[in-house]
């Protein structure tokens, strides 16, 4: 099938570290992919990790990938309120251009 | 600073009235995605576009849903006729056509059908 999978909810407190865990299924989609909406607006690109790297690092951002276990990771350091917002993890059907989306996890900052 | 524009941002309408959403996708890109998002399925692609030309739209109800790109600096999704099934945030979305490249999303269309 073509269901990746996500927790719902996370809630951090600010300055903590933040890990968002996402289980995709497709074991040969070349690149894996996070994205970032803020309430009433679109999709944001966060970051993306080709399939033959187990992690890359973009500032406050820690993607890890286990294709074994096909679990994507995002790691937010030092979470802000302004991270507070849902985060779809997605993957690319080999072949294709169809971004297959998560169902989003909502984060939520507080003080 | 080039974005995926679309219109109109919100849409209230009638069951069985016509609804045409557009989007102009970034100067330049060739392909054009048309994805849905509900509170139930997620967020689905329905169809795109790689130069002008419908590449998959098996995410789409055929009977109902219509997507062209008249030309390259316009993409449209029409409903017609609208079921209050109908009712979600429509987003288009524009990218190279390469595999690798990011696709950017517009700030969609929030339709309801009453």
């Amino acid at each position: 099938g073509e269901d990746v999978e996500q927790s719902l909810f996370l809630s951090v407190r600010e300055g903590d570290s933040s890990v968002i865990n996402c289980t995709y299924t497709d074991s040969s989609s070349t690149y894996l992919y996070w994205y970032k909406q803020e309430p009433g607006a679109g999709l944001q690109l966060l970051t993306y990790i080709f399939s033959n790297m187990d992690m890359k690092q973009d500032q406050r951002l820690t993607v890890l990938l286990n294709k074994k276990d096909k679990h994507l990771s995002l790691r937010i350091a030092d979470t802000q309120t302004g991270d507070s917002a849902i985060y779809f993890c997605a993957e690319i059907l080999e072949g294709t251009d169809k971004l297959i989306f998560g169902t989003g996890t909502r984060l939520q900052v507080f003080p | 600073d080039a974005r995926v524009t679309q219109t109109p941002r919100h849409k209230v309408t009638e069951m069985g009235q016509e609804v045409t959403m557009r989007c102009q996708p970034i100067l330049g890109h060739n392909t054009v995605f048309w994805y849905r998002q509900t509170m139930m399925q997620g967020l689905e692609l329905l169809a795109y576009f790689r130069n002008r030309a419908p590449l998959d739209d098996s995410g789409m109800p055929k009977d109902r849903f219509s997507a062209e790109m008249p030309d390259a600096t316009l993409a449209t999704l029409k409903i017609q006729p609208s079921e209050p099934r109908d009712s979600a945030v429509y987003f288009c979305a524009s990218g190279l056509g390469q595999v690798q490249e990011t696709q950017y999303f517009g700030p969609g269309t929030r339709l309801l059908v009453l």
